[in-house]
């Protein structure tokens, strides 16, 4: 149980196209989400929390019109990186918790972004 | 503020014992987790831990004493393929996860 999967594993892109990832929690009711990003050997950065049907709350940084978080249903999330430049390329992993799995976050495989 | 220690790096030998040590100060505790990330994947849960004591699964132990801060993950029997960095993470009073920033264990043949 608890599966996450994200989509797609990969993307390339030109700079200034948008890009979104979705994170689906695939045998269990997801109430809250979770972003991050991970550069290469550096510790994973929280980068929004969003929970069912409300705004997503941004860390310290992270620029919310940049990286739009909807959590429209218990069981899907999507990131849209917008305008995506190459500074932006970078490893992206959604987690969820949710209905009972108690507090722990399981994370999704991860999407790979280079922009080019 | 709020911290979380853990050794950089650790070596250890392929059928041998080693323990990754964790140490923490946040505000407030709902709970401590150990994730494994293999290199270039995403993290994967091994345990929880929110009550003093040690849990066992399979090869792999936690422990966590909350009066000390402290916790640490035992992996046995070790194999190639634990070659990963070790992950912990606090769950502090607002229910944030506060994470560590990992232990890469490299494992010697």
């Amino acid at each position: 149980g608890a599966v996450v999967s994200q989509h797609p594993s990969w993307v390339i892109c030109k700079s200034g196209t948008s890009v979104k990832i979705e994170c689906r929690s695939l045998d269990f009711q997801a109430t809250t989400m979770f972003w991050y990003r991970q550069f290469p050997k550096q510790s994973l950065m929280l980068m929004a929390t969003s929970n069912e049907g409300s705004k997503a709350t941004y860390e310290q940084g992270v620029e919310k019109d940049k990286f739009l978080i909807n959590h429209a249903s218990l069981t899907l999330s999507t990131l849209t990186v917008t305008s995506a430049h190459p500074e932006d390329s970078s490893f992206y992993i959604c987690s969820a918790r949710g209905i009972g799995e108690g507090e722990t976050q399981y994370f999704g495989p991860g999407t790979r972004l280079l922009v080019l | 503020g709020q911290n979380i220690d853990q050794p950089t790096e650790m070596t250890a030998t392929e059928g041998a014992i080693v323990q990754i040590n964790c140490t923490y100060q946040t505000s407030g505790f709902n709970g401590l987790f150990w994730y494994q990330q293999h290199a270039g994947e995403a993290p994967t849960f091994l345990s929880y831990n929110v009550l003093d004591g040690l849990e066992e699964k399979g090869r792999f132990s936690s422990f966590l004493s909350r009066s000390k801060g402290y916790s640490y993950l035992l992996l046995k029997e070790l194999q190639m393929k634990d070659s990963a960095s070790y992950l912990c993470a606090v769950m502090d009073s607002n229910y944030q996860l506060i994470w560590g920033a990992g232990t890469k264990l490299i494992i010697k043949p």
